[in-house]
């Protein structure tokens, strides 16, 4: 199947600072990508849709300013969270479809996922 | 926007027995519904899924069935083994008429337990 790569897969930052993650489709085009989060025992929470050369789509309650998105490719969408809080510690997770096959309906492959520690 | 319900939130099961989560949505609109597991720190993988026009669908030790007048669908894992042990997480998509991303909307999980 499709290769989704999430990088990085752990980061410890310290409160202020801004931590970049990167969603990478490998052998597909995504022109649509997909931001969670996820608390422990928790389920996955979309936060954004990323859309390739525009601007990305947040779902209610997700601050734009402080998780900023950028889809500058076909290929690589990134999550900046900005000034980086304890409560912003989670799991972020991406996905993405390729719509490049026949079927419309296609599954979602997910990265790796991103442990962030803000301390 | 849609409403993805699971349950039960914990399962556990003896080696051997059968497993089986359910899901409810809210959107008739919704026509794929995808079932992942998820290991501890692990990414969720695609275990199964099926499409609005099927009733049931079977991979083996696992199937998912589709109610679509009730807006219910279940997943079946037979002769469950320790390896099964994860949480499972059902999700459901909007059709492409809907006019959105028509990203995922996931369930809470379940996290079950098969004990040796």
């Amino acid at each position: 199947g499709a290769v989704v790569s999430q990088h990085p897969s752990r980061v410890i930052c310290k409160s202020g600072t801004s931590v970049k993650i990167e969603c990478r489709s490998l052998d597909f085009q995504a022109t649509t990508m997909f931001w969670y989060r996820q608390f422990p025992k928790k389920s996955l929470m979309l936060m954004a849709t990323s859309n390739e050369g525009s601007k990305a789509t947040y779902e209610q309650g997700v601050e734009k300013d402080k998780f900023l998105i950028n889809h500058a490719s076909l290929t690589l969408s990134t999550l900046t969270v900005t000034s980086a809080h304890p409560e912003d510690s989670s799991f972020y997770i991406c996905s993405a479809r390729d719509f490049s096959g026949a079927a419309m309906n296609t599954e979602a492959f997910f990265g790796q996922g991103t442990r962030l520690t803000v301390v | 926007g849609e409403n993805v319900e699971q349950h039960p939130s914990t399962l556990s099961v003896q080696e051997g027995d059968s497993a089986v989560i359910k899901c409810t949505y809210s959107d008739s609109a919704s026509n794929y519904f995808p079932w992942y597991k998820q290991e501890l720190g692990k990414r969720p993988q695609l275990i199964i899924d099926i499409r609005s026009n099927v009733g049931e669908k079977k991979d083996q030790r696992i199937a998912v069935t589709l109610n679509k007048t009730a807006k219910h669908f279940s997943l079946h894992i037979t002769e469950t083994q320790p390896e099964d042990s994860a949480v499972y997480f059902c999700a459901a998509r909007l059709g492409i008429s809907s006019g959105s991303a028509r990203q995922l909307t996931f369930g809470s999980g379940t996290q079950l337990t098969v004990l040796p």
